[in-house]
């Protein structure tokens, strides 16, 4: 089982719905996670992380972290044409690096 | 823009060639990692510093790389006799190694090897 897994998409949304991206994780890799959102040609930029379980908010984008599951979503209300890229979900070990899925494509549709 | 940078942007090199990369983090970061993307595959972690010490190797970095942070700011990835296998993009990223150490990235230098 690789470390984090990501459904690649793509996905679609329409202008203005809600996308959701999933990702899991396995035992190797439970202390931080954090979501990257990198354009087509350029690097990740990092959008948001989150420590504990539960949901956390930074403008349009949530955050949801349930350990027992071992599962981390990202939320993005009232999605733009602009939020079409790949969306990179990472989480960290003890060591800090970072391990990667493989990202998934969101294509939000005017 | 005090940003991570990287340079160069872009390097084209034939196979045998050997190349070096530079990355110079945030300012104030004193946790640098070197990853490597290609094609369709997230990032993938090949070395860390913090400061000067290299603390971590992934076994990723075969005997032809090398990366070194000679006085704890900027750093370099060499990478010996390329192979085509290694062309893809290579990201840096700086963290202040405080608390979780959230990661930011340059914008990379995308290697190709013909």
């Amino acid at each position: 089982q690789k470390e984090v897994e990501q459904n690649s998409g793509p996905l679609s949304v329409p202008e203005g719905a809600i996308a959701s991206l999933n990702c899991t994780y396995s035992d190797r890799v439970s202390q931080s996670f954090f979501w990257y959102r990198q354009y087509s040609g350029k690097s990740p930029e990092l959008i948001m992380s989150i420590y504990s379980n539960g949901d956390k908010e930074d403008g349009r984008f949530t955050a949801q972290l349930n350990k027992a599951s071992q599962y981390v979503s990202l939320l993005i209300r009232d999605s733009q044409p602009s939020d079409s890229a790949t969306y990179l979900c990472a989480a960290q070990t003890g060591a800090n690096n970072l391990f990667f899925g493989t990202g998934t494509r969101l294509t939000v549709i005017p | 823009d005090t940003g991570v940078s990287q340079d160069p942007r872009h390097k084209i090199t034939k196979r045998g060639q050997n190349v070096t990369f530079r990355c110079d983090p945030i300012s104030e970061h004193n946790r640098l990692y070197w990853y490597r993307q290609t094609l369709g595959q997230g990032p993938e972690f090949l070395t860390y510093f913090q400061n000067e010490a290299q603390l971590e190797k992934s076994r990723l970095l075969s005997d032809r790389f090398s990366a070194e942070r000679p006085k704890g700011s900027f750093s370099t990835l060499e990478i010996q006799r390329t192979e085509q296998g290694d062309s893809a993009m290579y990201l840096c990223a700086s963290s202040t190694g405080q608390g979780v150490g959230e990661q930011y990235f340059g914008p990379g230098t995308r290697l190709t090897v013909t």
